[in-house]
């Protein structure tokens, strides 16, 4: 069964400052992993993708995050911290066989400091 | 249309009624994803479609859960005597193609059970 795990249910950062949002996937089969990002009273959007291509991925709005096997990791991560990432950001592998489902993690808040 | 579409976006119900959650995915989107997000949450799967095939329900929590994709556009989730339990925010998401890595979400329903 594939599942994946966040690590941290709130992270705080000084606008400015990097991102370190992490992630452990569990997976039988090479995965495909997601980072979704969820604004108030906003629909979920993908931030970015991961399918065995460049273990090295870059999303939108500066984010980017490596695939890295050996860690059954897949951590999010930007440089620079700015007030509008405030949000929360979801860990996603998808379902394998007949069923694409999104399998979802539990989520991390991020909270952005002036 | 130009995004995923859910009505009503919020519905407060007593126990025991019947309701019925509309998602109009974007027009030509094949695949149709059901999702339910209790608060602190990520979302779970609740079941999908391939054009009007029903193709994965095993999210479905029991039998007064069913959803229909009658024409392969329009999807609706019907809770038949709603619980307190059943409270959460249902998400819909559609994508291209089957298997497709991106899935567009609408902003919900939120579904409040007194």
């Amino acid at each position: 069964a594939q599942s994946v795990t966040q690590l941290d249910s709130h992270v705080s950062v000084s606008e400015g400052t990097p991102v370190l949002l992490r992630c452990n996937y569990s997976s039988s089969y090479s995965p495909s992993l997601f980072w979704y990002v969820q604004h108030p009273n906003k629909g979920l959007q993908l931030l970015l993708k991961y399918t065995s291509a460049a273990t090295l991925v870059k999303g939108i709005n500066g984010f980017e995050a490596e695939f890295k096997k050996s860690e059954t990791s897949f951590h999010l991560t930007k440089p620079s911290a700015h007030m509008s990432d405030a949000a929360e950001y979801f860990c996603v592998v998808r379902g394998v066989g007949s069923s694409y489902k999104l399998i979802f993690g539990s989520g991390t808040r991020l909270l952005v400091r002036p | 249309g130009a995004g995923v579409s859910q009505s009503p976006r919020y519905k407060v119900t007593k126990r025991g009624q019947d309701v019925a959650l509309r998602c109009d995915p974007i027009s030509g989107h094949v695949s149709l994803y059901w999702y339910r997000q209790a608060l602190g949450q990520g979302p779970e799967f609740l079941t999908y479609f391939n054009y009007e095939a029903q193709q994965d329900k095993s999210g479905l929590p029991n039998d007064r859960f069913s959803a229909e994709r009658p024409e392969g556009s329009i999807s609706t989730l019907t809770i038949q005597r709603t619980e307190q339990r059943d409270s959460a925010m249902y998400r819909c998401a559609s994508s291209l193609e089957e298997g497709a890595a991106q899935a567009f979400f609408g902003q919900g329903t939120r579904l409040t059970v007194v």
